[in-house]
């Protein structure tokens, strides 16, 4: 199982449509969570960490499922520029250091 | 400006031959990490280093190198052992600690010829 599973898409929503990801982590001991939106042939950069209690910051809300072991990123009112791909990254260290491990990938199209 | 940068952009490289990619940062971050990235893939680790002189493997070592002898530093060798070297490769840095955030640069894409 890989550490870090995510659904690869293409999500392809029209503008202004609500569209949630999902992405699963192998690691119990799973320490920090984040969203990397990266656009193409360009560096990944970070959209948003994930905490316990959930987090908001504008179109966007991330929630943490640590029963379940998941990460979901839920976006608001689609754009056109919010066509990208989402990385889900997970620390699966529990040293206090911070190894990255990245999802594949969600790609996600919004179209007019 | 701080941040991390990568050169260079793009690269050629015969088969046979080692290459090395330079990634300096002036965040006076601990930690800096190698990715490399394929079509259609996510990123995988090919090193990390928490601090100078020190540095671990990642998944995927098998044919890299790498150096930390100063801390804004962490140039990447790709040798002729590396069976299939084109991708794209990203250079990353954090303060370190858990969810701090990583700062890429923009990447240097290998290609063989």
């Amino acid at each position: 199982r890989k550490e870090v599973e995510q659904d690869p898409g293409p999500f392809n929503v029209p503008e202004g449509a609500t569209v949630a990801f999902n992405c699963t982590y192998s690691n119990s001991a799973s320490q920090s969570f984040f969203w990397y939106r990266q656009d193409c042939r360009k560096e990944p950069k970070l959209l948003m960490s994930v905490y316990s209690s959930g987090n908001e910051d504008g179109r966007f809300t991330a929630q943490l499922n640590r029963a379940s072991q998941y990460i979901s990123l839920l976006i608001r009112d689609s754009k056109l520029s919010d066509s990208a791909t989402y990385l889900c990254v997970v620390n699966p260290m529990n040293t206090g250091f911070q190894k990255l491990v990245f999802g594949t990938g969600t790609r996600l199209l919004v179209s007019p | 400006d701080g941040g991390i940068t990568q050169s260079p952009k793009y690269l050629f490289r015969k088969e046979g031959q080692n290459v090395t990619l330079s990634c300096e940062q002036n965040l006076n971050h601990d930690a800096m990490y190698w990715y490399r990235q394929d079509p259609g893939q996510g990123l995988r680790l090919i090193y990390y280093s928490q601090i100078v002189n020190d540095f671990q493997k990642g998944d995927i070592a098998e044919g890299y190198s790498v150096s930390r002898e100063k801390k804004e530093s962490f140039p990447l060798t790709v040798t002729s052992a590396q069976k299939n070297p084109t991708a794209f490769y990203l250079c990353a840095c954090s303060a370190g600690g858990i969810n701090t955030e990583a700062f890429f640069g923009q990447g240097t894409r290998l290609t063989v010829v």
